[in-house]
């Protein structure tokens, strides 16, 4: 499972800061994901990727930001963190969209 | 519009009883429907698909088209299959999952 990594694993910010979190992965999988799990909400979907440079907003995607200029890399930006934005993110990578593969969070706390 | 719902945020069983994760969902075609798994310490993973019928750790589930449910069962729980499961949907357009809220399951000795 080191295929999908993903940094920091924790981290603390303050209101209104910009925050990135990093996602690697060394299958060369086509399709990259971001979600956010809250407790009552499961899993929900903030952005997907279908190969670099293609990327497209799922059901969560308000205040966040993505880029794929590599097909290994596909990092989240919270342009400015807000307190509803505490949560753990996952990545997840795949080549078919069904067998997602993914890391090992990062639990975000925004203050 | 797609959505997976699953009722039972925690379910509570004893160690050899039989366990049922309940999923449903809605979707105006022909669905494919998954169970993720995320055990404790671990990276969520899947656990199973609808299409391949098989049984992953004693665990089947069958798609039920006229209840419209995809419910997870195994006859006999055993203590390392405490975790939070997860049923997921593909979408019409194939490109993404859809996932249910989650149960988190706890088998006790």
């Amino acid at each position: 499972d080191a295929g999908i990594t993903q940094s920091p694993r924790y981290k603390i910010t303050e209101t209104g800061r910009q925050v990135t979190l990093m996602c690697h992965q060394t299958w060369s999988h086509s399709y990259m994901f971001w979600y956010r799990q809250d407790l009552g909400h499961g899993l929900r979907l903030i952005y997907y990727s279908a190969a670099a440079d293609i990327t497209d907003k799922g059901e969560v995607s308000d205040g966040y930001v993505v880029s794929r200029s590599k097909t290994e890399n596909f990092p989240l930006t919270l342009e400015s963190a807000t307190r509803s934005q505490t949560s753990v993110y996952f990545c997840a990578s795949s080549d078919w969209v069904d067998e997602q593969f993914f890391g090992p969070g990062t639990r975000l706390t925004v203050l | 519009a797609q959505r997976v719902t699953q009722p039972e945020k925690l379910l509570s069983v004893f160690k050899g009883a039989p366990v049922e994760l309940k999923c449903n969902y809605s979707y105006s075609g022909s669905p494919e429907l998954f169970w993720y798994v995320q055990y404790s310490r671990q990276r969520l993973q899947l656990l199973l698909r609808h299409i391949s019928r098989e049984s992953i750790k004693g665990f089947t589930a069958d798609l039920n088209k006229g209840e419209t449910s995809f419910h997870l069962k195994k006859p006999f729980a055993q203590e390392e299959d405490s975790a939070m499961y997860y049923c997921a949907l593909l979408e019409t357009s194939g490109s993404r999952l859809t996932f249910g809220e989650g149960t988190q399951l706890t088998v006790n000795p």
